[in-house]
Formats: C-alpha cells, structure tokens, sequence
C-alpha cells in the first residue's frame, strides 16, 4: 500500500540556520509530490510539487525540495528561515489510479527558536 | 477573491446528534475532498467527489455522510454513529478530476467538538 513517513514530529531551529524536513514515500511507481504548510487553525498552503523534469524544485517562500528516486525521498529544505516559518508541514504523494488520490504524511512541526 | 469558504468555523455538538458543515468554492473546481484531521495523524480522506451526483468512499468514510447537488457545495454530515467525531475538518478542491495530480485548494477549516 502506498504510504508517506515524515520521520520527525516535532523540530526546532534557530532563526537565521538552515532547514531540512524529511519524507519518504512507498509507491510502485514515480509519484505525483506535494509540500504543504499549515498555519495553527488554517487550511494548508502548497509550497511546492514535482510531477516529472528536474528533480531539484522551488517553491514559495524561500523553500525548495528534491526528488531522490532511489531513496524514495522528497526532502524540503530552506537555507535560512524566519520567524514566520513556524508551521506545520505535510508531505503528499498522489496517487494515479483508478482510485487517485492524495495521500498525506503525518506532518513536522517547524518551531523557530530567537 | 476565489476561494473555499467552510462554515461554521467551530461546532459543538452534544452526543446523539447530526451535525452538517458547509464547504462552498467559487473556483469551478470539478472535484472536491473531505479529510479530517487528528494531531499526530496527518490528513485522512472521508469523502470525494469528482463531479456533480457523484461521490466515493474515502479511507475513513464510516459516520459521515456527503452530497453533491451543485458543483460549487460539497456538505458534510458527521452523524451520530461516528464515534469519534472530535476534529478538525478540512474541505479541498482541485481543477479536475484526478486527485493524484493536482494541486488542492484548502478552506480555513471546521472545528467540531463534542461535548
């Protein structure tokens, strides 16, 4: 079955240090990727996605994610963050089949530290 | 400005009873998604519909009821046989009908609360 796992629930950084977010993914083909933040009490936000082409993508926001095929991993990063960082972020995988859908990671939390 | 709008922003609800939430889109998406959320579980999918008078099951469908009579409204009914329906509950879009490959458009979600 197909599945995502965002190993780390909980991560803080100092404002102003680099960020790394990890997800792996379990799929039998070359997915459909997603990043998604959520403000406390919000909807989530798309950061970035890959469907095909260069594995390295920009986002918004400063972030930017690439696809390891061999590592089944789409690992968010951003070289310096900011107070206003501070979210929820989920990793997704579409699915394309006859029932095609998103399939979410349990998220990170990114708290930044003064 | 397009966008989802999900009504009420929070309910309590007694136990026993129905509750509806709204979730309306201005964005003439043709599908639309429930999911709830749990901390710590990520977003689980209740319901989806690809287009108008139709819907499917998502992975956690059990409790909660949908219907699809215009394009623009996907409502959501949490009824009394869900057994655990405290949440936050969260209504998407996205411009066409496979889901794996599009962008979801969120509402501000729905907060329901039984007391």
């Amino acid at each position: 079955a197909q599945s995502v796992t965002q190993p780390d629930i909980h991560i803080t950084v100092s404002e102003g240090a680099s960020l790394e977010l990890r997800c792996n993914y379990s799929y039998g083909a070359t997915p459909y990727l997603f990043w998604y933040v959520q403000s406390p009490g919000q909807g989530l936000q798309l950061l970035l996605k890959y469907f095909s082409g260069d594995t390295l993508v920009q986002g918004i926001k400063g972030f930017e994610a690439e696809f390891k095929r061999s590592q089944s991993s789409f690992n968010l990063r951003k070289p310096s963050v900011h107070w206003s960082d501070a979210a929820e972020y989920f990793c997704a995988v579409g699915v394309y089949s006859s029932a095609s859908k998103i399939i979410f990671g349990s998220g990170t939390r990114l708290s930044i530290r003064p | 400005d397009g966008g989802i709008t999900q009504s009420p922003k929070y309910l309590f609800r007694k136990e026993g009873q129905n509750v509806t939430l709204s979730c309306e889109q201005n964005l003439n998406h043709d599908a639309m998604y429930w999911y709830r959320q749990d901390p710590g579980q990520g977003l689980r999918l209740i319901y989806y519909s690809q287009i108008v008078n139709d819907f499917q099951k998502g992975d956690i469908a059990e409790g909660y009821s949908v219907s699809r009579e215009k394009k623009e409204s996907f409502p959501l009914t949490v009824t009394s046989a869900q057994k655990n329906p405290t949440a936050f509950y969260l209504c998407a879009s996205s411009i066409a009908r496979d889901a794996g490959a599009n962008v979801l458009t969120f509402g501000a979600g729905s907060r329901l609360t039984v007391l």
